[in-house]
Parts: C-alpha cells; sequence; structure tokens
C-alpha cells in the first residue's frame, strides 16, 4: 500500500519570504501522480500543484513550484512571496496511475507572520 | 461552475444515533468519493462511485455506515449507530473520471461532532 509522509506537523514563514513544506512517499508503482492541496478554515480541499511522476520537470504554479525527487521519493512545495492568504493547512497526495483513488499525508499548518 | 454542494455543514448528535449526509456533485462528473477527515489526520477514503456503482468500499466500515448514489448525481451517506470516534469532517469529491487527477474538486466537508 502507498504510504504519503508530512514529517512537519507546522511552519511558520515571515510575509514576502519563501518557505518549503516537506513530502515523503513510498510505492512500487512507476505510474502516479502527486498533488499539494490548501485546506483554509472553510475546509475545501483546493488543489495547488500536481506533477505526473512521468515528467522530470518540477512543476510550477506562480509563486508555488515542487522539488520532485523520484529516487527519492521525495515531493517538497516551495511557497514563494508568502502572502498572508497562503495561511492553511496543506496536504501532500498520491494518487495511482490506475485509480482516482487518493492517499493523503497527515499536513502542515502553514502561519503566516506579518 | 457550481461547486460540490454538502449538507448539513455541521451536525451534533449523541452517540448510537444516526445521521445521514448530502453531496451533489459538479454536473457531469461520473465519481464521487466519500472521505473521512478526522481531526490532526488527512482525509481518509470511505468509498468510490462510478456512475451509481461502487469501485471501492475497502476502507468503508459497512456494519455502520453505508452509501448509495442515486441515479448516478447526488449521494447520501448513513451512519447508523453512531459512535465517538466518527466524530469527523466528512467530504466529499467528484471529478471527470477521465484519469490523471483532472477536475478534482471537493465540496466543503460535514463537521460532524458525536457526544
Amino acid at each position: 500500500a502507498q504510504t504519503v509522509t508530512q514529517s512537519q506537523p507546522e511552519m511558520s514563514v515571515q510575509e514576502a519570504e519563501t518557505v518549503t513544506l516537506s513530502c515523503t512517499y513510498d510505492t512500487s508503482e512507476s505510474d502516479y501522480y502527486l498533488f499539494w492541496y490548501k485546506q483554509p478554515p472553510s475546509r475545501q480541499m483546493i488543489l495547488v500543484i500536481r506533477q505526473e511522476a512521468y515528467k522530470q520537470q518540477n512543476a510550477t504554479e506562480n509563486r508555488f513550484s515542487v522539488n520532485f525527487q523520484k529516487a527519492a521519493k521525495s515531493f517538497s512545495l516551495k511557497i514563494s512571496d508568502s502572502q498572508l492568504g497562503d495561511a492553511a493547512m496543506y496536504f501532500c497526495a498520491y494518487r495511482s496511475g490506475g485509480n482516482e483513488k487518493l492517499t493523503f499525508g497527515t499536513g502542515t499548518r502553514l502561519t503566516i507572520i506579518p | 461552475e457550481a461547486g460540490v454542494a454538502q449538507s448539513p455543514r455541521y451536525k451534533i448528535i449523541e452517540k448510537r444515533q444516526s445521521v445521514a449526509f448530502w453531496c451533489n456533485p459538479i454536473s457531469g462528473h461520473a465519481t464521487l468519493y466519500w472521505y473521512q477527515q478526522i481531526l490532526g489526520q488527512g482525509p481518509k477514503l470511505l468509498i468510490q462511485f462510478q456512475n451509481n456503482g461502487v469501485v471501492d468500499d475497502s476502507q468503508l466500515p459497512k456494519d455502520r455506515f453505508s452509501a448509495e448514489r442515486l441515479k448516478g448525481v447526488d449521494s447520501t451517506l448513513k451512519i447508523q449507530p453512531a459512535k465517538l470516534e466518527d466524530s469527523a469532517v466528512y467530504l466529499c469529491a467528484s471529478s471527470l473520471g477521465l484519469g490523471r487527477g483532472y477536475g478534482y474538486t471537493f465540496g466543503s466537508g460535514t463537521r460532524l461532532t458525536v457526544v
């Protein structure tokens, strides 16, 4: 079974600075997808960024980028120019290529310090 | 595009009572999911529907939980009887079901407190 581990329960960063959230995963599959989701107090899970395992290029979405290390099974999220609206729980998630079920990590609570 | 609708938003019940949650997915989304998110944990899949058929219910506690998806659209999740450990947020999500994770959209969930 696939597992996703987020070892940082809480992180904080000064507004406008850069922060990196860590995620590792375990799988024996070669076809899979990785995601970072943001969950604000409204509880709705919002997709931040996705990465296909077969793509070597790291995904980027505006201020959000990932460092995907396939051999190390590591998938970290970098948030540049942090904004107050970035404060939320962040979840790393894994999806097998043959199944749409998402397996989530335990989350990292990100606090932005004004 | 309307999002995934869930109701109620909050529910408090006593243990051994029953409760039901409702989900209306995005129009045209073939796949519907119910996730359970216990405080301090990531969401865990309870059941996955493809149209009105069950694809995966391996983690659904079938002695007390049941779910159905009427006519491949709306879905209800029921707990009977509830236990204290069922206190959690129940998230519904839907997707196009075309693979690659495109169009996977979550609702805002129902927060259940069992006392």
